[in-house]
């Protein structure tokens, strides 16, 4: 079965830090572009980083483009998300996502986790 | 930034009902453009991709259509498991992917 399990979500206090994991099983996680996608309680998806196959082609939202890293380790099926300097406005769900088409970046997400909650507070 | 935009934000409707969403980039997109649905509490779920392909598994029901700037899904006969909220999302630009706002569907 293809899945996506995140993990690594909890509580943490403005300014602290936090890494996310993306466990890929069921498909050939070297040859998709991968994403992580966050929703704050209530409110709409909002795209956040994506990286490509071969981790060479990364991209960040504005939001968090200088605080948040993604990586991947395609040896161990893991995507990452290395969240500092968190901020209440962090705190939501955090989705990762495949890309549709194997080795395609951008491309819809055909794939998703179950998300993991992040909560940014004091 | 693309920016898209989503109408309407809440839609009313019964089951049997065709149901339209538009969708709206403020620069043109061509055809790339996906279609996601979202329950309470559930990831997203992709319906459909480049403006007007079926995801597989999708029901026929649900179809898109549109390029450029000016998109919309409809559903030709809501089902009660309709009931959710959808969003678009853009894909052209390789640097910043977009969602729109979200267009919940309710029980009228």
């Amino acid at each position: 079965e293809v899945q996506l399990v995140e993990s690594g979500g909890g509580l943490v206090k403005p300014g602290g830090s936090l890494r996310l994991s993306c466990a890929a099983s069921g498909f050939t996680f070297s040859s998709y572009s991968m994403n992580w996608v966050r929703q704050a309680p209530g409110k709409g998806l909002e795209w956040v980083s994506s990286i490509s196959s071969s981790s060479s082609y990364i991209y960040y939202a504005d939001s968090v483009k200088g605080r948040f890293t993604i990586s991947r380790d395609n040896a161990k099926n893991s995507l990452y998300l290395q969240m500092n300097s968190l901020r209440a406005e962090d705190t939501a769900v955090y989705y990762c996502a495949r890309a549709r088409i194997v080795g395609a970046l951008p491309a819809a997400f055909d794939i998703w986790g179950q998300g993991t909650m992040v909560t940014v507070s004091s | 930034d693309i920016q898209m935009t989503q109408s309407p934000s809440t839609l009313s409707a019964s089951v049997g009902d065709r149901v339209t969403i538009t969708c709206r980039a403020s620069q043109s997109i061509s055809s790339w453009l996906a279609w996601y649905q979202q329950k309470p509490g559930k990831a997203p779920k992709l319906l459909i991709y480049k403006a007007s392909s079926l995801e597989s598994g999708v029901p026929s029901r649900f179809s898109g259509s549109g390029s450029g700037t000016e998109f919309t899904l409809t559903i030709s006969s809501l089902q009660p498991d309709d009931f959710a909220t959808y969003y678009c999302q853009q894909y052209n630009s390789y640097s910043v992917l977009t969602f729109g706002g979200g267009t919940k569907v309710e029980i009228k």
